[in-house]
Protein backbone atom coordinates (compact mmCIF):
# COMPACT_ATOMS: atom_id res chain seq x y z
CA UNK A 1 0.00 0.00 0.00
CA UNK A 2 1.19 3.47 -1.25
CA UNK A 3 2.22 5.77 2.08
CA UNK A 4 1.34 9.61 2.14
CA UNK A 5 2.59 11.48 -0.40
CA UNK A 6 3.23 15.16 -0.77
CA UNK A 7 3.58 17.42 -3.63
CA UNK A 8 6.00 19.58 -4.19
CA UNK A 9 8.46 18.50 -2.22
CA UNK A 10 10.52 21.25 -2.44
CA UNK A 11 9.12 25.32 -3.36
CA UNK A 12 11.00 28.45 -3.40
CA UNK A 13 8.84 31.67 -3.05
CA UNK A 14 8.93 35.22 -1.94
CA UNK A 15 7.42 37.52 0.47
CA UNK A 16 4.07 38.39 -0.13
CA UNK A 17 3.49 35.13 -2.74
CA UNK A 18 1.13 32.40 -2.06
CA UNK A 19 1.64 28.55 -1.84
CA UNK A 20 -0.98 25.56 -2.13
CA UNK A 21 0.83 21.88 -1.12
CA UNK A 22 -0.67 19.03 -1.50
CA UNK A 23 -0.92 15.89 0.53
CA UNK A 24 -2.29 12.59 -1.03
CA UNK A 25 -3.59 10.21 2.04
CA UNK A 26 -3.19 6.66 2.06
CA UNK A 27 -5.68 4.68 0.48
CA UNK A 28 -8.91 4.12 3.14
CA UNK A 29 -7.62 6.85 5.19
CA UNK A 30 -9.92 10.01 5.91
CA UNK A 31 -8.41 11.91 8.28
CA UNK A 32 -5.88 14.34 7.08
CA UNK A 33 -3.87 16.82 9.43
CA UNK A 34 -0.97 19.19 8.73
CA UNK A 35 2.07 20.57 10.71
CA UNK A 36 4.56 22.54 10.54
CA UNK A 37 7.83 21.67 11.18
CA UNK A 38 10.94 24.69 12.36
CA UNK A 39 14.48 24.58 13.81
CA UNK A 40 12.95 26.71 16.93
CA UNK A 41 9.18 25.81 17.44
CA UNK A 42 9.84 22.01 16.39
CA UNK A 43 6.34 20.51 15.61
CA UNK A 44 3.31 22.95 15.50
CA UNK A 45 -0.17 21.25 14.49
CA UNK A 46 -1.89 23.41 12.05
CA UNK A 47 -5.41 22.02 11.21
CA UNK A 48 -7.09 18.42 10.76
CA UNK A 49 -9.79 17.53 8.09
CA UNK A 50 -12.50 14.86 8.08
CA UNK A 51 -15.00 14.99 5.87
CA UNK A 52 -14.28 17.49 3.44
CA UNK A 53 -14.61 19.44 6.67
CA UNK A 54 -11.82 21.41 8.58
CA UNK A 55 -12.44 19.83 12.63
CA UNK A 56 -9.56 21.31 14.79
CA UNK A 57 -7.30 24.10 14.14
CA UNK A 58 -4.03 24.81 15.91
CA UNK A 59 -2.80 28.61 16.67
CA UNK A 60 -1.92 29.78 13.45
CA UNK A 61 -2.93 32.86 11.70
CA UNK A 62 -5.59 33.26 8.96
CA UNK A 63 -3.14 33.05 5.85
CA UNK A 64 -3.17 29.64 6.87
CA UNK A 65 -6.17 28.08 5.61
CA UNK A 66 -6.17 24.22 4.02
CA UNK A 67 -9.59 21.88 2.38
CA UNK A 68 -10.11 17.95 1.86
CA UNK A 69 -11.72 17.03 -1.17
CA UNK A 70 -14.14 13.96 -1.70
CA UNK A 71 -11.12 11.66 -2.19
CA UNK A 72 -9.50 12.68 0.94
CA UNK A 73 -6.93 14.44 -0.67
CA UNK A 74 -5.94 17.48 0.85
CA UNK A 75 -4.22 20.97 0.16
CA UNK A 76 -3.33 23.83 2.47
CA UNK A 77 -2.46 27.90 1.51
CA UNK A 78 -0.54 30.25 2.72
CA UNK A 79 -1.45 33.78 1.59
CA UNK A 80 0.89 36.49 1.46
CA UNK A 81 3.80 34.49 2.61
CA UNK A 82 6.12 36.06 5.31
CA UNK A 83 10.05 35.12 6.46
CA UNK A 84 8.51 32.84 9.29
CA UNK A 85 7.04 30.88 7.03
CA UNK A 86 9.98 28.93 5.95
CA UNK A 87 9.59 25.44 7.47
CA UNK A 88 8.94 21.77 6.35
CA UNK A 89 5.09 21.27 6.16
CA UNK A 90 4.23 17.71 7.08
CA UNK A 91 0.76 15.98 6.28
CA UNK A 92 -0.35 13.12 8.22
CA UNK A 93 -2.97 10.74 7.98
CA UNK A 94 -5.23 8.17 9.70
CA UNK A 95 -7.95 6.21 8.66
CA UNK A 96 -10.55 7.90 11.27
CA UNK A 97 -10.58 10.66 13.72
CA UNK A 98 -9.25 10.30 17.02
CA UNK A 99 -7.78 7.51 18.59
CA UNK A 100 -5.99 5.58 15.34
CA UNK A 101 -2.05 5.98 14.57
CA UNK A 102 -0.94 8.70 12.35
CA UNK A 103 1.55 8.63 9.18
CA UNK A 104 3.37 11.59 7.51
CA UNK A 105 4.57 12.29 4.16
CA UNK A 106 7.98 13.17 3.46
CA UNK A 107 7.01 16.68 3.67
CA UNK A 108 7.38 20.11 1.76
CA UNK A 109 10.05 22.05 1.97
CA UNK A 110 9.22 25.64 1.83
CA UNK A 111 11.99 28.56 1.59
CA UNK A 112 10.45 32.09 1.61
CA UNK A 113 12.95 34.63 0.52
CA UNK B 1 -2.15 23.88 27.34
CA UNK B 2 -0.52 20.17 26.75
CA UNK B 3 3.56 20.57 27.16
CA UNK B 4 5.83 17.50 26.08
CA UNK B 5 9.36 17.51 27.51
CA UNK B 6 12.13 15.24 26.08
CA UNK B 7 14.94 14.03 27.53
CA UNK B 8 17.80 13.81 27.01
CA UNK B 9 18.02 16.05 24.07
CA UNK B 10 21.12 14.48 22.26
CA UNK B 11 23.23 11.45 23.46
CA UNK B 12 25.65 9.26 21.62
CA UNK B 13 26.49 6.03 22.59
CA UNK B 14 28.91 3.17 21.19
CA UNK B 15 27.28 0.87 19.01
CA UNK B 16 25.98 -2.39 20.82
CA UNK B 17 24.43 -0.58 23.86
CA UNK B 18 20.76 -0.94 25.11
CA UNK B 19 19.18 2.81 25.62
CA UNK B 20 16.59 4.74 27.08
CA UNK B 21 14.64 7.59 25.77
CA UNK B 22 12.58 9.59 28.09
CA UNK B 23 9.31 11.52 27.57
CA UNK B 24 6.93 13.51 30.06
CA UNK B 25 3.88 14.98 29.17
CA UNK B 26 1.61 17.84 31.63
CA UNK B 27 -1.67 17.06 30.77
CA UNK B 28 -2.26 13.06 31.78
CA UNK B 29 -5.58 13.20 29.89
CA UNK B 30 -4.37 11.86 26.46
CA UNK B 31 -6.05 8.97 24.26
CA UNK B 32 -2.41 7.52 22.91
CA UNK B 33 1.14 8.41 22.86
CA UNK B 34 3.35 7.96 19.40
CA UNK B 35 6.68 7.30 19.07
CA UNK B 36 8.23 8.36 16.20
CA UNK B 37 11.68 8.64 14.03
CA UNK B 38 12.92 11.23 11.83
CA UNK B 39 16.01 11.34 9.84
CA UNK B 40 17.74 14.38 8.52
CA UNK B 41 15.39 15.58 5.96
CA UNK B 42 12.71 13.30 5.82
CA UNK B 43 9.54 13.04 7.31
CA UNK B 44 8.20 10.69 10.56
CA UNK B 45 8.01 7.08 11.01
CA UNK B 46 5.52 5.88 13.05
CA UNK B 47 7.65 3.37 15.68
CA UNK B 48 4.82 2.30 18.52
CA UNK B 49 1.78 3.65 19.43
CA UNK B 50 0.37 3.28 23.15
CA UNK B 51 -3.15 3.90 23.61
CA UNK B 52 -4.02 5.54 27.05
CA UNK B 53 -5.61 2.04 28.23
CA UNK B 54 -2.34 0.19 27.47
CA UNK B 55 1.16 -0.08 29.60
CA UNK B 56 3.88 -1.06 26.93
CA UNK B 57 4.40 -1.83 23.39
CA UNK B 58 7.08 -3.66 21.39
CA UNK B 59 8.17 -3.74 17.99
CA UNK B 60 11.29 -5.84 17.29
CA UNK B 61 14.67 -4.12 19.61
CA UNK B 62 12.22 -1.63 20.43
CA UNK B 63 9.83 -1.39 23.29
CA UNK B 64 8.13 1.62 24.81
CA UNK B 65 6.03 1.89 28.39
CA UNK B 66 3.34 4.21 28.90
CA UNK B 67 2.50 5.25 32.84
CA UNK B 68 -0.15 8.17 32.19
CA UNK B 69 -0.64 8.64 35.99
CA UNK B 70 2.40 10.48 36.35
CA UNK B 71 2.97 11.75 32.42
CA UNK B 72 5.69 9.71 31.44
CA UNK B 73 6.61 7.15 28.80
CA UNK B 74 9.85 5.92 28.15
CA UNK B 75 11.35 4.28 24.23
CA UNK B 76 13.79 1.17 25.42
CA UNK B 77 16.45 0.66 22.80
CA UNK B 78 18.19 -2.58 22.66
CA UNK B 79 20.91 -3.50 21.12
CA UNK B 80 21.39 0.07 19.53
CA UNK B 81 22.55 -0.03 15.34
CA UNK B 82 24.42 2.63 13.41
CA UNK B 83 20.93 2.98 11.85
CA UNK B 84 19.18 3.72 14.39
CA UNK B 85 20.64 7.12 14.60
CA UNK B 86 17.87 9.21 14.13
CA UNK B 87 15.92 12.07 15.88
CA UNK B 88 13.69 10.23 17.99
CA UNK B 89 9.97 12.22 18.86
CA UNK B 90 7.33 11.60 21.39
CA UNK B 91 3.77 13.08 20.71
CA UNK B 92 0.56 12.72 22.31
CA UNK B 93 -2.77 12.86 21.06
CA UNK B 94 -5.27 14.77 23.54
CA UNK B 95 -8.34 14.33 21.69
CA UNK B 96 -11.60 16.56 22.32
CA UNK B 97 -14.94 15.78 22.86
CA UNK B 98 -13.93 12.24 21.04
CA UNK B 99 -12.22 13.59 18.19
CA UNK B 100 -8.60 14.32 17.81
CA UNK B 101 -7.15 17.46 18.82
CA UNK B 102 -3.79 17.24 16.60
CA UNK B 103 -0.77 15.70 17.98
CA UNK B 104 1.83 17.66 20.96
CA UNK B 105 4.97 16.82 20.17
CA UNK B 106 8.51 17.26 22.06
CA UNK B 107 11.37 18.50 20.63
CA UNK B 108 12.83 15.09 20.16
CA UNK B 109 15.92 13.45 21.11
CA UNK B 110 18.90 13.15 18.41
CA UNK B 111 20.71 9.96 18.91
CA UNK B 112 23.88 8.94 17.68
CA UNK B 113 25.10 5.44 17.77
CA UNK B 114 29.12 5.00 17.09
CA UNK B 115 30.20 2.20 14.87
Amino acid sequence: KAGVTQTPRYLIKTRGQQVTLSCSPISGHRSVSWYQQTPGQGLQFLFEYFSETQRNKGNFPGRFSGRQFSNSRSEMNVSTLELGDSALYLCASSQTRGVNEQFFGPGTRLTVL
Amino acid sequence: KQEVTQIPAALSVPEGENLVLNCSFTDSAIYNLQWFRQDPGKGLTSLLLIQSSQREQTSGRLNASLDKSSGRSTLYIAASQPGDSATYLCAVNRGSGGGADGLTFGKGTHLIIQP
